[in-house]
């Protein structure tokens, strides 16, 4: 298994601003990815961090709106940007190890946009 | 990747076994079952995964119906900390794309004192 941490842990922002959130493995892995849980929702894959390359987004997803970076085995951001209310959301982090490649989930990162 | 169909919400007693049950009639010969749970405000946890045998781990074990059409997941003796949203879902093996994880909405176990 990976362990996966991010930060911050939680946060409040206001309408229009930015937020930077971290995710940091301890181990080097083949694939991170991004997912949004809206509230009541299920998970929401928002796109694959790719190393070395642009990140690959799901549909209804936009680098504009969620730029990624991933400059190593062990480390990506995800930026939400231009935030609305309707950004409020869980974003979790996740990683996929060798094979088998089952995913290991990020505790997340709480965020309130007012 | 095949869909899967899950009761919104079971209950179990502490110390029965809960059984939770999957249907995924549309899948494929080259697509494994996972399950996944979420606990209260922290991150999905990886339980366990099959292709057509069943499976067993320190957490729990997993029955794969012959024809793969469904597939239980089987606590042995729950506890007050099993109390989650259980995620059963289906998706190709190996990497690329494949690695993508579909969650639908889920089981909520609630297990009772």
């Amino acid at each position: 298994s990976a362990v996966i941490s991010q930060k911050p842990s939680r946060d409040i922002c206001q309408r229009g601003t930015s937020l930077t959130i971290q995710c940091q493995v301890d181990s080097q892995v083949t694939m991170m990815f991004w997912y949004r849980q809206q509230p009541g929702q299920s998970l929401t894959l928002i796109a694959t961090a790719n190393q070395g390359s642009e990140a690959t987004y799901e549909s209804g997803f936009v680098i504009d709106k969620f730029p990624i970076s991933r400059p190593n085995l062990t480390f990506s951001t995800l930026t939400v940007s231009n935030m609305s209310p309707e950004d409020s959301s869980i974003y979790l982090c996740s990683v996929a190890t060798s094979p088998p490649y089952e995913q290991y989930f990020g505790p997340g990162t709480r965020l309130t946009v007012t | 990747d095949a869909k899967t169909t899950q009761p919104p919400s079971m209950d179990c007693a502490e110390g029965r076994a809960a059984n939770l049950p999957c249907n995924h009639s549309t899948i494929s010969g080259n697509e494994y079952v996972y399950w996944y749970r979420q606990i209260h405000s922290q991150g999905p946890q990886y339980i366990i995964h099959g292709l057509k045998n069943n499976e067993t781990n320190e957490m729990a074990s997993l029955i794969i119906t012959e024809d793969r059409k469904s597939s239980t997941l089987i606590l042995p003796h729950a506890t007050l900390r099993d109390t989650a949203v259980y995620y059963c879902i289906v998706r190709l093996a190996g990497g690329g794309s494949n690695y993508k994880l579909t969650f639908g909405k889920g089981t909520l176990l609630t297990v009772n004192p």
